[in-house]
């Protein structure tokens, strides 16, 4: 079946020890999505690529960075995590065109804890 | 500014009554999700919804989309403990490339 999978499921760091998170798609889809959600709160969008094209949100902290090396893999790497960035990541795929609606699929995420 | 007001924010309800959850904004959307998320999951697509006044019905699940784009409602028809869940709406704007989301409503259905 086509779907979003994420790695890991769940993810324990330190404060200060940088982490990397991953994203793979086997829907072809040309868009790629990073949120972070927080308990009982809506996703917040970080940053997504249209193809090669990164755009990052304005609120989203430095300390938050994307690479996507192929059509199929999105990476999320959080430098210097802080307690405050303990929280569920989301990535979400959507195939973006003239005329298509923008439907977004979401992969079951990756819960991340900072000690 | 919340731009789509989901309400009512938490509900309890027993299992066989009838619900419905409200997305509403100010501004017209191109289309407008819902998704269910369960805990420690990622959000689940219910439907999409693009045309204004269009309803939508999946099993006891009737979705519609107002007559402007601007809101949506989702009704369940008796209820079941399965159901229980946060529902998100999320609505696309005209040339915006991201979703908006509601705040979400969580669904706890009691047997």
């Amino acid at each position: 079946d086509a779907m979003v999978i994420q790695n890991p499921r769940y993810q324990v760091t330190q404060f200060g020890k940088p982490v990397t998170l991953s994203c793979s798609q086997t829907l072809n889809h040309n868009v790629m999505y990073w949120y972070q959600q927080k308990s009982s709160q809506a996703p917040k969008l970080l940053f997504h690529y249209y193809d090669k094209d990164f755009n990052n949100e304005a609120d989203t902290p430095d300390n938050f960075q994307s690479r996507r090396p192929n059509t199929s893999f999105c990476f999320l790497d959080i430098r210097s995590p802080g307690l405050g960035d303990a929280a569920m990541y989301l990535c979400a795929t959507s195939r973006r065109g003239t005329g298509r609606v923008d439907t977004q699929y979401f992969g079951p995420g990756t819960r991340l804890t900072v000690l | 500014t919340q731009l789509l007001e989901q309400s009512p924010q938490f509900l309890s309800i027993q299992e066989g009554e009838n619900l419905t959850v409200y997305c509403n904004s100010s501004s017209v959307f191109s289309s407008l999700q819902w998704y269910r998320q369960e805990p420690g999951e990622g959000p689940v697509l219910l439907v999409t919804v693009v045309t204004g006044g269009e309803v939508k019905k999946l099993k006891r699940l009737t979705f519609q989309f107002g007559d402007a784009r601007k809101d949506s409602s989702l009704h369940i028809t008796a209820a079941q403990p399965g159901d229980t869940g946060l529902y998100l709406c999320a609505g696309e704007r005209q040339g915006a490339q991201k979703l908006v989301f509601g705040q979400g409503t969580r669904l706890t259905i009691n047997p």
